[in-house]
């Protein structure tokens, strides 16, 4: 599985949009791009995925570079709930094994 | 619930104890997975189950055995654990080989081991 790499924290104003960035320069063709987050102690909650379309669902968007090295995940209007640790990781199939970085910890400030 | 149900959600056992955790969903997955969350560190996968074989074993110690009898269960077996095996222990499913769908995630049981 490819490496991802992100901002060890950011903060966000809650109303405002929440842009996490990731580098996965290293993506493989056949690698998708996943985010997920997790609330302190709790499990890691899906976000979304994609592979080189951009995609977007009831929690967020994903925003997939052309070349696939980068993705930004984007909370639209990002509330106090937000706040947590969010993991950008890339893998082929279910069945491979993920790899989990140490994440983006967003603070959603009112 | 997210469909993935971990038991306990705590535990306290001594070194010389053996326990088992329990993992259960009902989502219709087909592979299951054990990481395991130290403070103040990344997931670290332990296992990996495929329609119920092993596809996945990140070099855990012989103290953690993991049993998965079908594909909606998984265990993981406890024995002469150290305290420095005190985490949290997430249980996770996802569709099976070749489908690229999230996973889901219990809840995890945060181990004590004293």
């Amino acid at each position: 599985d490819a490496k991802t790499t992100q901002p060890p924290s950011m903060d966000c104003a809650e109303g405002r949009a929440a842009n996490l960035p990731c580098n996965h320069s290293t993506i493989s063709g056949n690698e998708y791009v996943y985010w997920y987050r997790q609330i302190h102690s709790q499990g890691p909650q899906y976000i979304i995925h994609g592979l080189k379309n951009n995609e977007t669902n009831e929690m967020a968007s994903l925003i997939i570079t052309e070349d696939r090295k980068s993705s930004t995940l984007i909370l639209p209007h990002a509330t106090l709930r937000d706040t947590a640790v969010y993991y950008c990781i890339v893998r082929a199939t279910n069945a491979g094994k993920s790899t989990f970085g140490d994440g983006t910890t967003l603070t959603v400030k009112p | 619930e997210t469909g993935v149900t971990q038991t306990p959600r705590h535990l306290v056992m001594g070194m010389t104890n053996k326990k088992s955790l329990k993992c259960e969903q009902h989502l219709g997955h087909n592979a299951m997975y054990w990481y395991k969350q130290s403070a103040k560190k990344p997931l670290e996968l332990m296992f990996v189950y495929n329609f119920k074989e092993q596809t996945e074993n990140n070099s855990v110690p012989s103290r953690f055995s993991p049993e998965c009898p079908n594909s909606s269960h998984l265990f993981l077996h406890l024995h002469t654990l150290q305290p420095e095996d005190s985490a949290l222990y997430l249980c996770a499913s996802s569709q099976g080989q070749g489908e690229t769908g999230g996973y889901t995630f219990g809840s995890g049981t945060r181990l004590t081991v004293v």
